[in-house]
């Protein structure tokens, strides 16, 4: 059964820092691209980061570009998020997601999610 | 970047409605269409890939359609446990970072 696991949420003060972990098992986790999908309260959903299958590749939503930092331990099956420079607007849960390509080209689909770790910026 | 967005941004309709749900893009994406389903306190979860294809395990009253840049998905016939935020997402993107629409909230009329 393929689970993915976060963790490492929690309360911070603005400008601080935190890192996310999400723990991957059920699935040979060096296959897969993963992303970080996140939602602050009563919104809908945003992406945030995205890392390729060997960790060679790295993308960031450019709300976070520069502060935030996304990689991998294929040998420990979990995928990280560092946050750094956090603002109120990154209050969300964080969400993990495997992505599988479907097909050629373009197509990729989300088809696992964590359960989220919620982040909250505030003093 | 490609926006997205999605028409109504919420709705009211009743156990046994047919639903339409409709979602469009900035730019043409082919058929790089995803569809997710949001209940509160939940993660996401995929009902719809390529515009059209029911992922594993996902009712067959769920359907979707479209190519270039209006898509839609519907509901054939509103079951209690569909009440749910629903979200579009396109792939068609060459660095991975795929936008979702606002979101449809479908509650209890």
């Amino acid at each position: 059964e393929v689970q993915l696991v976060e963790s490492g949420g929690g309360l911070v003060q603005p400008g601080g820092s935190l890192r996310l972990s999400c723990a991957a098992s059920g699935f040979t986790f060096s296959s897969y691209a993963m992303h970080w999908v996140r939602q602050a309260p009563g919104k809908g959903l945003e992406y945030v980061s995205a890392i390729s299958s060997n960790g060679g590749s790295t993308y960031y939503a450019n709300s976070v570009k520069g502060r935030f930092t996304i990689s991998r331990d294929n040998s420990k099956n979990t995928l990280y998020l560092q946050m750094g420079s956090l603002r109120a607007e990154d209050m969300a849960v964080y969400y993990c997601a495997r992505v599988e390509r479907y097909s050629y080209g373009f197509g990729f689909r989300s088809d696992y999610w964590g359960q989220g770790t919620l982040v909250t910026v505030s003093s | 970047d490609i926006q997205m967005t999605q028409s109504p941004s919420s709705l009211s309709a009743s156990v046994g409605d047919r639903v339409t749900i409709t979602c469009r893009a900035s730019q043409s994406i082919s058929s790089y269409l995803n569809w997710y389903q949001q209940k509160p306190g939940k993660a996401p979860k995929l009902l719809i890939y390529a515009a059209s294809s029911l992922q594993s395990g996902v009712p067959s009253r769920f359907s979707g359609s479209g190519s270039g840049t209006d898509f839609t998905l519907t509901i054939s016939s509103l079951q209690p446990e569909d009440f749910a935020t629903y979200y579009c997402q396109q792939s068609y993107s060459t660095s991975p970072i795929f936008t979702f629409g606002p979101g449809t909230k479908v509650d209890i009329k």
